[in-house]
């Protein structure tokens, strides 16, 4: 069981928008801004999608932006497109002994 | 541009030992700290280890403490996970990723360990 739980899959229609969440606790979701977001096609490596909760790394579309509230995290895509199609991996800081926890990853179905 | 390219996985049988290795180009490698992520077949992301830019610095997961050792030798660009005692449960992809702030910005394209009999 993942430390950050995540819906197993979500879909969309090009040009929608969808919502991925994040939910942990007070000791690392919610006590840290630290949380990213990773996307994954298969058999690839992840890439970095936002950091420290909103920020977009340089050469990430801005169709994609990231929020925070309480002890839950969310991913927006915006626009939706094919290659959008992909998994999605939140991550946070935590203060346990763990120094950084995964979430379980959420399939993106583009139909 | 940045690489990272990891190495010395393979097949090995319960109980056995593997070293793996990343080799890093493209920017300053002893600036940088460093982390091992692994992905079992099929499964999410689970952070491993990671160590401080000087090697100073080192966490484990509960799950690898006592049995792997992550280490990194500045002068060869090079990152290193010597796993010891491996189990079935170990079974994944190896990652090496690269440290900024609190996020992985850079990944390798990962290597595969396969513990079985």
């Amino acid at each position: 069981q993942s430390a950050l739980t995540q819906p197993a899959s979500v879909s969309g229609s090009p040009g929608q928008s969808i919502t991925i969440s994040c939910t942990g606790t007070s000791s690392d979701v919610g006590g840290y801004n630290y949380v990213s977001w990773y996307q994954q096609h298969p058999g690839k490596a992840p890439k970095l999608m936002i950091y420290d909760v909103s920020n977009r790394p340089s050469g990430v579309s801005n169709r994609f932006s990231g929020s925070k509230s309480g002890n839950t995290a969310s991913l927006t895509i915006s626009g939706l497109q094919a290659e959008d199609e992909a998994d999605y991996y939140c991550s946070s800081y935590t203060s346990s002994s763990t120094l950084e926890v995964f979430g379980g990853g959420t399939k993106l179905t583009v139909l | 541009e940045v690489q990272l390219v990891e190495s010395g996985g393979g097949l090995v049988q319960p109980g056995g030992s593997l070293r793996l290795s990343c080799a890093a180009s493209g920017f300053t490698f002893s600036s940088y700290e460093m982390n091992w992520v692994r992905q079992a077949p099929g499964k999410g992301l689970e952070w491993v280890s990671y160590i401080s830019s000087s090697g100073s610095t080192i966490y484990y997961a509960d799950s690898v403490k006592g049995r792997f050792t992550i280490s990194r030798d500045n002068a060869k660009n090079s990152l290193y996970l010597q796993m010891n005692s491996l189990r079935a449960e170990d079974t994944a992809v190896y990652y090496c990723a690269r440290v900024v702030g609190y996020s992985y910005d850079y990944w390798g394209q990962g290597t595969l360990v396969t513990v079985s009999s």
